[in-house]
């Protein structure tokens, strides 16, 4: 069992639906991301939250957007996703003080199929 | 632009061998990480390497890091079939909390 908890484990939507994704944490970090991996490829970074505030934006598409409504929480909603957007999201949480430069911490993940 | 290279990308080896996966990166950094990811799963971090010389061993797997030759390496030493997984490196950047991640390395350990 993982320390960051992503809901829901597995997601089909439609092109046209709206659903978000959802993950949580209670390590205490105040550094969150939401990361896309395709099979067999590293994860891609898509979003940093830093202190509950967006510090990384990696140009990703407005069909994709986070909210970080607390400490602990973190969100990605989803509207008109395309078929390529079909990919596991991994949320991560770390400590932001970077003299400590502690590891990730990765929850198990949400795989997503667009039809 | 930070680039990390590993190399095999593909290894297939037979229990009870030894063998090394390579980690290079482009630019200065002050800090490199191991993970596994089991395939579906999450990744799971296994090292954090942060000064030049640094090496880290847990059970048959052993990290080091040369940080004048931006280079890193995972060592596996007698490998059994558990150790079956995928292993990415990734190296931080100079802002913030930025990881930059290897291709990853596919091993299967075979009996």
């Amino acid at each position: 069992d993982t320390e960051v908890t992503q809901t829901p484990k597995h997601l089909v939507m439609g092109m046209t639906n709206k659903k978000s994704l959802k993950c949580e944490q209670h390590m205490g970090h105040r550094a969150m991301y939401w990361y896309k991996q395709k099979a067999k490829k590293p994860p891609e970074l898509m979003f940093v939250y830093s202190y509950e505030k967006l510090s990384i934006n990696e140009s990703v598409p407005s069909r994709f957007s986070p909210e970080c409504p607390n400490s602990s929480l973190l969100n990605l909603h989803l509207h008109a996703l395309q078929p390529e957007d079909s990919a596991l999201y991994l949320c991560a949480s770390s400590q932001v003080d970077l003299i400590q430069y502690q590891p990730q911490h990765f929850g198990d993940g949400t795989r997503l199929s667009i039809l | 632009e930070l680039k990390v290279e590993q190399n095999p990308l593909f290894l297939s080896m037979q229990e009870g061998k030894n063998y090394t996966i390579y980690c290079n990166y482009s630019t200065t950094s002050d800090r490199l990480y191991w993970y596994r990811q089991d395939p579906g799963k999450s990744l799971e971090s296994l090292f954090v390497l942060l000064s030049n010389g640094a090496v880290k061993q847990e059970g048959r797997l052993m990290a080091s890091l040369d940080t004048k030759a931006r280079l890193s390496t995972l060592h596996i030493t007698a490998a059994v079939h558990d150790l079956s997984a995928t292993y990415f490196c990734a190296v931080g950047g100079t802002s913030g909390s930025r990881l930059t991640f290897g291709e990853g390395t596919q091993l299967t350990v075979n009996p």
